[in-house]
């Protein structure tokens, strides 16, 4: 079935500093893919997708690139900010799956000024 | 635009009571999802409608637990009774699926407390 593996948190970075959330996955069809953002007491908001292969999603700095060669949607910001500070899921959508969202466990993710 | 709609966005209710939970979800929207937040479990599919008709309730966890999508605006997660073990964030999501819309987007919950 369709799975997603995600970094084990907490992160806890410095304001500026570089930011990597490695996502890898499995799945039988061709999924879309999705990294999800929540901040504190609130729901999950999208934050980027990519539906096929090589595809680039893009959103407030974080880039993610959809990897099939590797299974891989890694999140990356060049400069965070105290205000990136949330959990982030990776997870996928696959026709093949009824369009039922597969999630990550979720990163922790804080930025200190 | 209007995004999905929760309510009530928080809940307090004492074991044995009936809790009701609402969404409302984007307009034009034809899947509607529900799912259940916690430390321990972390986000877990409880049950989706395509067209307003349930078509997979496999994460319901137990007959306490029942969802109606009486119409394609509006959606109930019911739990009778509640039990302090169903304290956790309830979210709602909708997708507007075909042409390629799979993407969900999620309501600002409902926090249950059952004490």
């Amino acid at each position: 079935g369709d799975s997603v593996t995600q970094m084990e948190g907490p992160v806890t970075l410095s304001e500026e500093a570089f930011l990597t959330i490695n996502c890898t996955y499995t799945a039988t069809g061709y999924p879309s893919l999705f990294w999800y953002v929540q901040y504190p007491g609130e729901g999950l908001q999208l934050l980027l997708k990519a539906t096929k292969a090589d595809d680039k999603g893009s959103n407030k700095g974080f880039e993610a690139t959809y990897r099939k060669e590797t299974t891989s949607f890694h999140l990356e910001k060049g400069s965070v900010q105290v205000s990136d500070s949330a959990v982030y899921f990776c997870a996928l959508s696959d026709r093949s799956n009824d369009y039922k969202l597969s999630f990550g466990a979720g990163t922790t993710v804080t930025v200190r000024a | 635009d209007a995004g999905v709609i929760q309510s009530p966005r928080h809940e307090v209710t004492e074991m044995g009571q009936e809790v009701t939970l609402r969404c409302k979800p984007i307009s034009g929207h034809n899947s509607l999802f529900w799912y259940r937040q916690t430390m321990m479990r972390g986000l877990e599919l409880l049950i989706y409608f395509n067209n307003n008709v349930p078509i997979d309730d496999s994460g319901m966890p137990e007959d306490r637990f029942s969802a109606k999508m009486p119409n394609a605006s509006f959606s109930t997660l019911k739990i009778q009774p509640s039990e302090p073990r169903d304290s956790a964030v309830y979210f709602c999501a909708s997708s507007a699926v075909g042409g390629g819309g799979d993407t969900q987007y999620f309501g600002p919950g409902t926090r249950l407390t059952v004490l």
